[in-house]
């Protein structure tokens, strides 16, 4: 059974690029969330996703940023226009359930030059 | 909403040595609480959880925490710790009502010299 699937590991994109980074959540998760981690920091909550529906998107950055998780396929977390300041490690995680803690995948780590 | 403070940025111990992470949170409403292992460019590993009942919750690799509501404390305890536990300790806490996400602590960075 595989784990927390997310690609790419590494991303480099130039300020003004557009960023898609993906996550395949575990066989029998159907909760997916995404989180920031900045240099020196922790984990920044962005967004809290189900099949087709955004739970929670309370840490999303306003303007820029967008999350999917369709029906079929990986979800998606889509950053447009980047800047340096979006340099980060960005972590999906899957749960089955609230109350059951997270799996997390390996990150995509996200160069803006 | 919920506040995690992880009170100890870095934690240095020798090998062997008994170890103590200590996680304090904030809430208006009951809780789940975790402990999550990163190593170095991986992904967070779940150590441990406490939903309800017992206190005192084991987990992997010989950890353990004890949830105090009184104090409202989680810390995490190890009695003798190895060179493979020098890691980042993140404590983390979510209501326990269907709201799904957790909010995490600033981590503990754990260094078992030899």
């Amino acid at each position: 059974n595989a784990g927390v699937m997310q690609n790419p590991r590494h991303l480099v994109r130039r300020r003004g690029q557009e960023a898609r980074l993906r996550c395949s959540p575990m066989k029998g998760h159907s909760h997916v969330y995404w989180y920031r981690q900045l240099p020196e920091e922790g984990l920044k909550f962005m967004v809290y996703l189900q099949k087709e529906n955004i739970i929670d998107e309370s840490g999303m950055p306003k303007e820029r940023f967008s999350a999917e998780f369709p029906k079929e396929g990986p979800s998606i977390l889509r950053i447009q226009q980047v800047v340096r300041g979006d340099s980060a490690a960005y972590f999906c995680a899957s749960s089955p359930g609230y109350d059951y803690g997270y799996t997390f995948g390996s990150g995509t780590r996200l160069t803006v030059v | 909403a919920q506040s995690v403070t992880q009170l100890d940025s870095q934690v240095p111990v020798f090998e062997e040595a008994p170890v103590e992470l200590r996680c304090n949170y904030s809430s208006s409403v009951s809780v789940y609480l975790f402990w999550y292992v990163q190593y170095p460019n991986q992904g967070l590993q779940l150590l441990l959880k406490y939903l309800s009942g017992s206190t005192l919750v084991k987990g992997i690799n010989g950890f353990e925490a004890e949830f105090n509501k009184s104090q409202t404390s989680f810390h995490l305890r190890k009695p003798s710790v190895h060179i493979s536990d020098t890691a980042e300790y993140f404590c983390a806490v979510s209501a326990n009502t269907n709201a799904g996400k957790s909010t995490f602590g600033d981590g503990t960075t754990l260094t078992v010299k030899p």
